[in-house]
């Protein structure tokens, strides 16, 4: 089974802390997303890894940033948590297949509860 | 881009209720669809898919049959129980060069509560 693991289920930050997200994948995915998930918005791309060292901003990007220094880690990286940061944070990963094995499922880790206050 | 739109909830039913849950779709081509389900607490994991039109995704009770000619891709229950409650989520390609990227976009989300 793919694993997808996220450094905390809860974090409790203050404004203009720098505020740092991992997310470890077992299963050598080449792809890994981060989002966040708010009421009545749903699921909302921040960034996204194409794979290591490989970063395309999602619809929103703002106040964010990532790291994937590694295939198997994604972080993201609030440069300066400010209070509508808060939010649950999603990680996701996908194996890309090719051809007639292409692949769009996304696994996802537990999230991470953002509050900062 | 393509686009996905999902029935508001709440839903509230009562054990072995039938459920439905509407998702409709705008897209380039027939791409693959996917309803995804996130339990209380936890993150979100595929409950179904369907690859092409016709095909009926089915996991765990539940069915989706992908409809091009009314562009949906409803969600269906015979038999809810409690252990259902959750949060379901459609969703498809971006349909934005998503063929490299592999990306998807959700609905909203429609929550479903099952009371005993």
């Amino acid at each position: 089974d793919v694993k997808v693991t996220q450094s905390s289920r809860y974090l409790v930050k203050r404004t203009g802390e720098k505020v740092f997200l991992e997310c470890v994948q077992d299963m050598d995915h080449e792809n890994m997303f981060w989002y966040r998930q708010d009421p009545g918005l749903g699921l909302r791309l921040i960034y996204f890894s194409y794979d290591v060292k490989m970063k395309e901003k999602g619809d929103i990007p703002e106040g964010y940033s990532v790291s994937r220094e590694k295939k198997e880690r994604f972080s993201l990286i609030l440069e300066s948590a400010s209070t509508n940061q808060t939010s649950m944070y999603l990680c996701a990963s996908r194996l890309l297949g090719t051809g007639s094995r292409f692949n769009y499922e996304q696994y996802f880790g537990p999230g991470t509860r953002l509050t900062v206050t | 881009g393509n686009s996905v739109t999902q029935m508001e909830g709440p839903v509230t039913l009562s054990e072995e209720a039938f459920l439905t849950i509407n998702c409709t779709y705008t897209a380039t081509g027939y791409p693959s669809l996917f309803w995804y389900v996130q339990y209380p607490g936890e993150g979100l994991q595929l409950l179904l898919k369907a690859t092409k039109a016709d095909d009926k995704g089915s996991n765990k009770g539940f069915e989706a049959t992908y409809r091009k000619e009314t562009t949906s891709f409803h969600l269906e229950k015979g038999s809810v129980q409690v252990s259902d409650s959750a949060v379901y989520f459609c969703a498809l390609p971006t349909g934005l060069g998503s063929s490299n990227t592999g990306k998807l976009i959700f609905g909203q989300g429609t929550t479903l509560q099952v009371k005993p």
